[in-house]
């Protein structure tokens, strides 16, 4: 089946670094990518990791592992515009599959 | 460049009504997304389009969703008759042929079916 795991729910404090985990179950697989959604919004993209190893953008980095089935998202710096809900999604062909989504929330 | 543009942004309706939903892609974009999002089940696609054409309907939960895209400015998602559990949020999103890696999100639409 096809699948995408991520926690619901990290905490952190304002200026903290925080990582969300996604594992996946795929049977086709180009890619893992990140969006961000915040309360009342729209996702929009923020990161996209189609060969193993970092990419960084700004504050935020995202990490992936084809032969773990295991990507991430790394935020530094936490600001409270970043309490949002975060979603890993994998690209198969021409469609995403998104996960369940991880609510960050920072604290101050 | 405006972004996705969808309409109406809050929609309340009564079971049983009919009820169209409306898209606007980003010029040049080649394909189309239509998504659900509850809380239950989280983001779902339900079907998407490729230069106007209907490639995936395999999330369309039943007969009473049909889509089209009459042209590639313009694409409708229509409930008949709606349900309760139609309720959620109906996103529309469009992206290059060439940057598969990126949807745009348009604003959403908010459906309540009483």
């Amino acid at each position: 089946g096809q699948s995408l795991e991520q926690p619901s729910e990290v905490t952190a404090v304002e200026g903290a670094i925080v990582q969300i985990n996604c594992t996946y179950q795929t049977s086709g697989f180009y890619g893992l990518s990140w969006y961000q959604q915040h309360d009342g919004g729209a996702p929009t993209f923020l990161s996209y990791n189609g060969l193993d190893g970092l990419e960084e953008t700004g504050r935020f980095s995202s990490f992936l592992s084809r032969s773990d089935s295991y990507g991430y998202l790394l935020l530094q710096e936490l600001q409270m515009k970043d309490s949002a809900s975060y979603f890993c999604a994998y690209n198969a062909g021409n469609m995403l599959t998104f996960g369940g989504g991880t609510r960050l929330m920072v604290k101050p | 460049d405006a972004g996705v543009i969808q309409s109406p942004r809050h929609e309340v309706t009564e079971m049983g009504q009919e009820v169209t939903l409306r898209c606007k892609p980003i010029s040049g974009h080649d394909y189309l997304f239509w998504y659900r999002q509850t809380m239950m089940r989280g983001l779902e696609l339900l079907i998407y389009f490729n230069n106007n054409v209907p490639i995936d309907d395999s999330g369309m939960p039943e007969d009473r969703f049909s889509a089209k895209m009459p042209n590639a400015s313009f694409s409708t998602l229509k409930i008949q008759p709606s349900e309760p559990r139609d309720s959620a949020v109906y996103f529309c999103a469009s992206r290059r042929t060439d940057v598969y890696n990126e949807q745009f999100f348009g604003p959403g639409t908010r459906l309540t079916v009483l």
